[in-house]
């Protein structure tokens, strides 16, 4: 199985900052397949980013994906009070189609 | 819109079987353009792809729930269904079901992640 480590596992920022959050994978991931989604409590995921770096519709701009092979990165350029949520990775290369643990992004 | 909403038993023993029903509206499940599937969420595995159901009946397992799980349509219905075996404490966990990404013609590959998702039902398993 593909293994996400996902870092930091908290990120402590405020409002209007910007936020970096990575996900590292045990095998390459072939293609980019790698997702991007957010979670509120209480709430079902929703999809952010798609193939390392596709915005899913109706996704702000101010969310952004890179990376590739081992190395992914999501960024939001300017934090907004809605942005305040956790985040995960997903791999959909190579079956089972694993996630990382998470990125708890809290205000500071 | 599509919209997807999960149904079934919220407390079940240890060795039941856990059935949960899929009910999709707004969009027709015997598309061969999409996959459906079930992901689970517990606070000790976090998210867990469980397995996914496409076209004709085509379905993919986690190996680690294989021999246990099975994954069927109705598509008369619009349904989708989880049927889980010998549950144990450890299936206890949110259960999402939604929609993956889709077939793309570029790459000639259907897509994993997942972009609707059901709202989720809590299943718990305790004696």
């Amino acid at each position: 199985d593909i293994v996400l480590t996902q870092s930091p596992d908290t990120l402590s920022l405020s409002p209007g900052e910007r936020a970096t959050l990575s996900c590292r994978t045990s095998q390459s991931v072939r293609s980019n397949y790698l997702a991007w989604y957010q979670q509120k409590p209480g709430q079902a995921p929703r999809l952010l980013i798609y193939d390392a770096s596709t915005r899913a519709t109706g996704i702000p701009d101010r969310f952004s994906g890179s990376g590739s092979g081992t190395d992914f990165t999501l960024t939001i350029s300017r934090l907004e009070p809605e942005d305040f949520a956790v985040y995960f990775c997903q791999q959909y290369r190579s079956s089972p189609y694993t996630f990382g643990q998470g990125t708890k992004l809290e205000i500071k | 819109q599509l919209q997807l909403h999960e149904s079934g038993p919220g407390l079940l023993k240890p060795s039941e079987t856990l059935s949960l029903t899929c009910s999709v509206s707004g969009g027709s499940i015997s598309t061969r353009s999409y996959y459906w599937g079930w992901i689970r969420q517990s606070p000790g595995k976090g998210l867990e792809w469980i397995g996914s159901a496409g076209y004709r009946g085509t379905t993919y397992y986690n190996p680690s729930l294989q021999g246990r799980l099975t994954i069927s349509a109705d598509t008369s219905n619009n349904q989708f269904f989880l049927t889980l075996i010998s549950v144990t404490a450890a299936d206890t966990a949110v259960y999402f079901c939604g929609r993956h990404g889709g077939y793309s013609g570029v790459s000639n590959d259907y897509y994993f992640f997942m972009d609707v998702w059901g709202k989720g039902t809590t299943v718990t398993v305790s004696s």
